[in-house]
């Protein structure tokens, strides 16, 4: 357990509906991010904040997801209008002091199947 | 495009074996390299973090490498156990960048 968490583990959804997924960062950490990851590939870079700023967003970030860090604590990723392309692992990591050299702690991830 | 490629993309040895896993990468400017353990349905877990100026770092049975003139790191699994099956994941940051590039991972499985 690295002290990040994600709720919920898995989700189960139907084509076109909205789901939303949530992240709770180590409490000392400011920087928290969202990464995708599909079946044998590695992470693929979301978003990431800074406290409860969001500084930057992927291209892969299209107008369907939107993320909040609203008090700079626990963060949202929600998703509207799934597509079966969006099934994948959504993982959320936090690190500490802000430095590029700091370690990223993974959550768990929560597990999308869209049908 | 900063890329990180990865090989073998899959392996398999005994226990007890030793393997060593390759990274190269065309991240540019360098600002450091670590190597992630991910278990099957869970998130990387951080094994080594190596800057410019370090060459090598060990973590317990994992040895990292790292040479940032040809850009390429390597990491070596000594006695292999049968918890050391899992995708390794080698981890690139830009100088100035927060959002590292990650490779696709090699897929290590230890048999009995």
């Amino acid at each position: 357990d690295t002290g990040v968490s994600q709720d919920p583990r898995h989700k189960i959804t139907k084509r076109g509906q909205n789901v939303t997924f949530r992240c709770d960062p180590i409490s000392e950490h400011n920087r928290l991010y969202w990464y995708r990851q599909t079946l044998g590939q590695g992470p693929e870079f979301l978003t990431y904040f800074q406290n409860e700023a969001q500084l930057e967003k992927s291209r892969l970030l299209s107008d369907r997801f939107s993320a909040e860090r609203p008090k700079g604590s626990f963060s949202t990723l929600e998703i509207q209008r799934t597509e079966q392309g969006d099934s994948a692992m959504y993982l959320c990591a936090s690190s500490g002091q802000g430095q590029s050299t700091d370690t990223q702690y993974f959550g768990p991830g929560t597990r999308l199947t869209v049908l | 495009k900063n890329q990180v490629e990865q090989s073998p993309q899959s392996l398999i040895i005994l226990e007890g074996k030793n393997c060593t896993l390759q990274c190269n990468y065309t991240v540019s400017p360098f600002s450091n390299l670590r190597w992630y353990k991910q278990d099957t349905g869970r998130g990387p877990v951080s094994l080594t973090i190596m800057t410019f100026s370090e060459n090598t770092k060990s973590n317990g049975r994992y040895t990292a490498t790292l040479d940032a003139d040809t850009k390429q790191s390597s990491l070596h699994i000594t006695a292999s156990q049968l918890s050391d099956s899992a995708s390794y994941i080698c981890v690139v940051s830009e100088g100035g960048s927060y959002i590292p590039t990650f490779g696709r991972g090699t897929s290590l499985i230890v048999h009995p």
